[in-house]
């Protein structure tokens, strides 16, 4: 029974193409995110969405969009893929009211060739 | 912006060695800290959590951390690693949003 299950899981596709991951969460939580992990293994936030609105954006450019259609599911959606947007990204969760306690998907690994 | 550093890249020991991994942060004010872990091939999970109180705090399978607020230090620590705490160790700190430190492996070798 996953908490935060996305997909796919992997994906390789060609710079310039559009490509989505969807995340979905069956924890009843509130707060939902996406953080990239880079090639060395370093963690950054993207987003962050509170009840479908956008409450952290981190400098991220704007080929990514992110896309909450319920509380329970927060989709990203990259434009015009660059080789250095290859990477993990993961989906988490945590309860309402920020505490910093966060459950992580199991990560979708995206290679741009 | 909170900036969290991690002093160790990599880790190498044997089975029944203790480990200690240090864990800064530059942010002077309440925050929440935590230790997460990523074992090969799967996600990030909770290893354990500061909020207030006792500032020794227990986590899952043995380990332990060290919140010393002079130091702006989250320390984890344990007392006897096996084969499988071979990991990715993760400080994050959270003020507003959770910020990671670069991690460390951790590799523990039979």
């Amino acid at each position: 029974d996953t908490a935060v299950s996305q997909t796919p899981k992997y994906l390789v596709t060609q710079m310039g193409n559009d490509k989505s991951i969807k995340c979905e969460q069956n924890l009843g939580h509130d707060t939902m995110y996406w953080y990239k992990q880079d090639s060395k293994k370093f963690l950054k936030i993207m987003f962050s969405y509170n009840n479908k609105e956008l409450i952290i954006n981190e400098t991220v450019p704007n080929r990514f969009s992110p896309k909450s259609p319920d509380k329970a599911h927060l989709n990203l959606h990259i434009n015009s893929l660059e080789l250095g947007d290859s990477a993990v990204y993961f989906c988490a969760s945590s309860q309402d009211g920020p505490t910093g306690e966060l459950f992580f998907g199991e990560g979708s690994r995206l290679t741009v060739l | 912006a909170q900036s969290v550093s991690q002093h160790n890249h990599h880790v190498i020991l044997s089975e029944a060695a203790s480990l200690e991994l240090g864990c800064n942060y530059s942010y002077g004010g309440t925050v929440n800290l935590f230790w997460y872990v990523q074992y090969p091939g799967q996600h990030l999970q909770l290893l354990l959590k500061y909020f207030s109180g006792d500032p020794l705090v227990k986590g899952i399978k043995g380990f332990e951390a060290e919140f010393i607020k002079s130091k702006f230090s989250f320390n984890l620590r344990k007392p006897s690693v096996q084969w499988s705490d071979t990991a990715e160790y993760f400080c994050a700190v959270f003020d507003y949003k959770l910020s990671f430190g670069a991690g460390t492996t951790v590799t523990v070798r039979a």
